[in-house]
């Protein structure tokens, strides 16, 4: 069966410094990759995608930035973290094919201060 | 384009009555159409989905959702609320190249 996982599952980290977040999935092989983040409150804002290794497309534009350096590897990145980058952030996998359902990860809490 | 909205961001029901959380698509080509859950502080978990076939569709935890193609609804349904339905649930439409478009989601609170 397959399996995601994201982590850290919680991060505080202070306005300016650094950010890698890293998703792996288990059990399938090329699929879908997807980032979304989840404001309080608020509904989900996907990121980035990707459809292949080294495949980004990115949908909202902001500081973070993806990478794809292996088959079943997501990572969120950000140089210098702005307050507006805390949420709940989401890594998702799916097919590909029509339809397709997204399975998601547990999440990593994103506090910036 | 597609899009979807949920209509009520919180319902209140109490425990044992029935569970209704409505959801409205737009799609220019056939939807396919998903629902989900999320409880406090963890990822969405897959509750149903409509592809084709019977438009009455059966998931997880005894919800059920209709696909009305005349009303554009996929209105997500529970016969008796149990405290531990509330959750965050979510609505979704497929677009192209496996990308979904979630609702704002609803907030169901459960009172004893």
């Amino acid at each position: 069966s397959q399996t995601i996982h994201q982590w850290p599952a919680t991060l505080v980290q202070p306005v300016g410094s650094p950010l890698s977040l890293e998703c792996t999935v288990e059990g399938t092989s090329n699929p879908n990759l997807y980032w979304y983040r989840q404001a309080a409150g608020r509904g989900l804002q996907l990121l980035f995608y990707s459809v292949g290794i080294g495949q980004i497309s990115s949908e909202v534009p902001q500081n973070l930035s993806a990478s794809r350096p292996q088959d079943r590897q997501f990572i969120l990145s950000s140089k210098k973290l702005l307050l507006s980058d805390s949420g709940f952030y989401l890594c998702a996998w799916g097919s590909g094919y029509t339809p397709s359902e997204q399975y998601f990860g547990p999440g990593t809490r994103l506090t910036v201060t | 384009a597609q899009s979807v909205t949920q209509l009520g961001s919180h319902v209140s029901v109490s425990e044992g009555a029935l569970v209704l959380l409505r959801c409205n698509y737009s799609s220019s080509v056939p939807p396919y159409l998903f629902w989900y859950v999320q409880y406090p502080n963890q990822g969405l978990q897959l509750l149903l989905k409509y592809t084709t076939g019977a438009t009455l569709v059966k998931g997880i935890n005894g919800f059920e959702a209709e696909f009305k193609k005349s009303e554009t609804s996929f209105h997500l349904t529970k016969p008796s609320a149990h405290m531990s339905d509330a959750a965050e649930y979510f609505c979704a439409v497929n677009l192209q190249g496996g990308k979904l478009i979630f609702g704002q989601g609803t907030e169901l609170s459960v009172k004893p």
